[in-house]
């Protein structure tokens, strides 16, 4: 069991740039969720997706950020442009639903964003 | 809104002594509560998951118990290692909202 893949494990940039953070959740788990982790903040859910469709988007900061997931492997958050308020750390996570409730949540290791 | 309380925010202990972690909440309508434990730089990794059927999960060393009725579920770990040095989370996951509410965790610190 691979768990959750994030990728890239870290990346700097500039403000202005577009960054895009990548998830592949465990095979077989229906739900996939964006975090946001900061010191000042805790973690913040960001948005997440049931059957590869957006089911609550309400933790989106703003237009900046999109979030897209093609198919049941694969998920994309991007943030453009970027700017240094959105340093953090983001993470994927997913679960299997059941019945419409949520299961175990499984992390993955997290994207460290910083925007210089 | 449910609101999720850990406190303290961090202990330090020495190694070998049994310590319990706190988890407030205050929506009781709660479907399950789960803990997770975060070493700096990482991803949180789940440690015990309770149904809000039951009243009490246990692995190795950690166990973990949820009172509903008063909002609160603690996690026991025993006889602490140096390895237990973390930072533990709970989420609650309500019956209304399909979503985890998280504490802002307790960093824990255990002294060799």
């Amino acid at each position: 069991d691979a768990g959750v893949i994030q990728s890239p494990r870290h990346e700097v940039t500039e403000m202005g740039q577009e960054v895009t953070l990548r998830c592949k959740p465990i095979s077989g788990h229906n739900s996939l969720f964006w975090y946001r982790q900061t010191m000042m903040r805790g973690l913040e859910l960001l948005i997440y997706f049931n059957n590869n469709v957006p089911i609550d988007d309400s933790g989106m900061p703003e237009d900046r950020f999109s979030a897209k997931m093609p198919n049941a492997s694969f998920s994309t958050l991007k943030i453009q442009p970027s700017e240094p308020r959105d340093s953090a750390v983001y993470f994927c996570a997913s679960s299997l639903v059941l019945g419409g409730r949520t299961g175990e949540l499984f992390f993955g290791e997290g994207s460290r964003l910083t925007v210089l | 809104k449910q609101e999720v309380t850990q406190i303290p925010a961090a202990l330090s202990v020495p190694e070998g002594e049994n310590l319990v972690l706190n988890c407030s909440f205050t929506d009781s309508a709660i479907y399950n509560l789960q803990w997770f434990r975060q070493d700096p730089g990482k991803g949180l990794t789940s440690l015990l998951l309770i149904q809000s059927s039951q009243r009490e999960q246990t692995s190795g060393r950690l166990n973990a118990s949820l009172d509903k009725s008063s909002g609160r579920s603690t996690l026991y770990i025993a006889a602490s290692q140096p390895g237990d040095s973390a930072t533990y989370l709970c989420a609650v996951l309500l019956y209304n909202f399909n979503k985890f509410y998280f504490g802002s965790g307790t960093k824990l610190n255990v002294k060799p």
